[in-house]
């Protein structure tokens, strides 16, 4: 079945620094892929979207680019701020369902 | 501009009692799916609501129902709860439920069985 994979948290990051999430998934069909951020004690919050191959989502800083030859849709982004401590979210949705993987923490000390 | 409501926020419940969880979704959005989030998991997909029917359902057992009204709002409902079902249960909204649309969550009700 349909799956989504994403590297084990925790990670920690000094401000300003590069981050980057790995993320692979599994889906019959073409899926369309989402990341999604999640702060203390609130719902899930849409942070990307890409809906086809070679797609690049980006917001706030953040981007991923949708990879069919590899199955990937990693999160990037340049140089984080305390502010983008939370929990993110890989996801596909090949039908009306969203995958989820199991989420990655990210703490960002000043 | 209203987002996707919930209510409660937060609930307690002893196990073998019944509960029901209430959704408003986003406006402009018909289709309302909902998702049982256990401590440290991802979300998991119970079902999905569109046009007050159920068009998909996870891997969730039948103690797990839910309702959709006219007006688009909908209803989890959780018959003989278990220690299991404490959890974050989530309630997102849609245009049209299909591959490429975007889901929108409300902030949950927290779910704990006693």
């Amino acid at each position: 079945g349909d799956s989504v994979t994403q590297m084990e948290g925790p990670v920690t990051l000094s401000e300003e620094a590069f981050l980057t999430i790995n993320c692979t998934y599994t889906a019959t069909g073409y899926p369309s892929l989402f990341w999604y951020v999640q702060y203390p004690g609130e719902g899930l919050q849409l942070l990307l979207k890409a809906t086809k191959a070679d797609d690049k989502g980006s917001n706030k800083g953040f981007e991923a680019t949708y990879r069919k030859e590899t199955t990937s849709f990693h999160l990037e982004k340049g140089s984080v701020q305390v502010s983008d401590s939370a929990v993110y979210f890989c996801a596909n949705q090949a039908g009306t369902a969203l995958i989820f993987g199991k989420g990655t923490t990210l703490s960002v000390s000043s | 501009d209203a987002g996707v409501t919930q209510s409660p926020t937060h609930l307690i419940k002893t196990r073998g009692q019944q509960v029901t969880l209430r959704c408003s979704p986003k406006s402009g959005h018909d289709t309302v799916s909902w998702y049982q989030q256990a401590l440290g998991q991802g979300p998991q997909f119970i079902f999905q609501y569109y046009e007050e029917e159920e068009r998909q359902r996870g891997n969730f057992p039948d103690r797990f129902s839910g309702h959709q009204f006219p007006n688009y709002s909908s209803e989890l409902n959780v018959n003989a709860l278990l220690l299991g079902d404490s959890a974050l249960y989530l309630c997102a909204s849609s245009l049209d439920g299909t591959r490429t649309d975007t889901q929108y969550f409300g902030p949950g009700t927290r779910l704990t069985v006693l």
